[in-house]
């Protein structure tokens, strides 16, 4: 069964901290590998889009991994900031599944001054 | 132009109430969706549409009925719905169906 697990399900971090958020997937044939931010109440915004070939992509503070062969991936923020409080959506695709996004359920980071 | 546009932002209908959530994208994408969201959940696939016809329907019930006038709007028609149907629904785009979707900023839509 096509699955992705995110871990932790929540955190709390200090402002100016740096922390790292899991991604393992079972789905196959693997496509490629999304991180998405969603703050409450509005769309989630694309934050990197990874496929089978590639280890880690950057996007200003964010840095995301992935590792084909374990099927895992993290997203790393670095000096977190009020505003990164969200929730982080891994999402994967499958090669041929016309459309079909499978998510995982968020981490939901909160950033505390 | 990297928008997915969605109108309304809010909307508040009755049980016997007919409405229309809309959903317009100008970057040439030839794939686009309605998701449903449940608060602190992942969206839910609704509607896939691929080059402006229905390729997915995840066994919605008939309350909810996609459009795909062009390839550049979407829209969602709702009747009769139940407060059960209360939640997010966000359109999202993409190239093609396996790259990256852009969603839009959502409706919020409350059945009373």
């Amino acid at each position: 069964k096509n699955q992705v697990e995110q871990s932790p399900q929540s955190l709390i971090i200090l402002e100016g901290k740096n922390c790292t958020l899991q991604c393992n997937y079972t789905v196959s044939p693997f496509s490629n590998l999304r991180w998405y931010k969603q703050d409450t109440g509005r769309g989630p915004v694309s934050l990197t889009i990874m496929t089978f070939s590639e280890n880690t992509k950057s996007n200003g503070r964010y840095t995301a991994t992935l590792d084909a062969d374990t099927k895992q991936s993290s997203l790393h923020i670095t000096a977190s900031q009020l505003s990164d409080s969200a929730s982080y959506i891994c999402v994967v695709s499958a090669t041929g599944n016309t459309g079909k996004l499978i998510f995982g359920q968020g981490t939901t980071l909160q950033v505390k001054p | 132009d990297t928008e997915v546009t969605q109108t309304p932002k809010h909307l508040v209908m009755g049980m016997t109430n007919k409405k229309s959530l809309k959903c317009e994208q100008h970057m040439g994408h030839r794939a686009m969706y309605w998701y449903k969201q449940k608060a602190k959940k992942p969206p839910e696939l609704m509607f896939v549409y691929s080059y402006e016809k229905l390729s997915i329907n995840e066994s919605v019930p008939s309350r909810f009925s996609p459009e795909c006038p062009n390839s550049s709007l979407l829209n969602l028609h709702l009747h009769a719905l139940q407060p059960e149907d209360s939640a997010l629904y966000l359109c999202a785009s993409s190239q093609n169906s396996g790259t990256e979707a852009f969603f839009g900023q959502g409706t919020r839509l409350t059945v009373v």
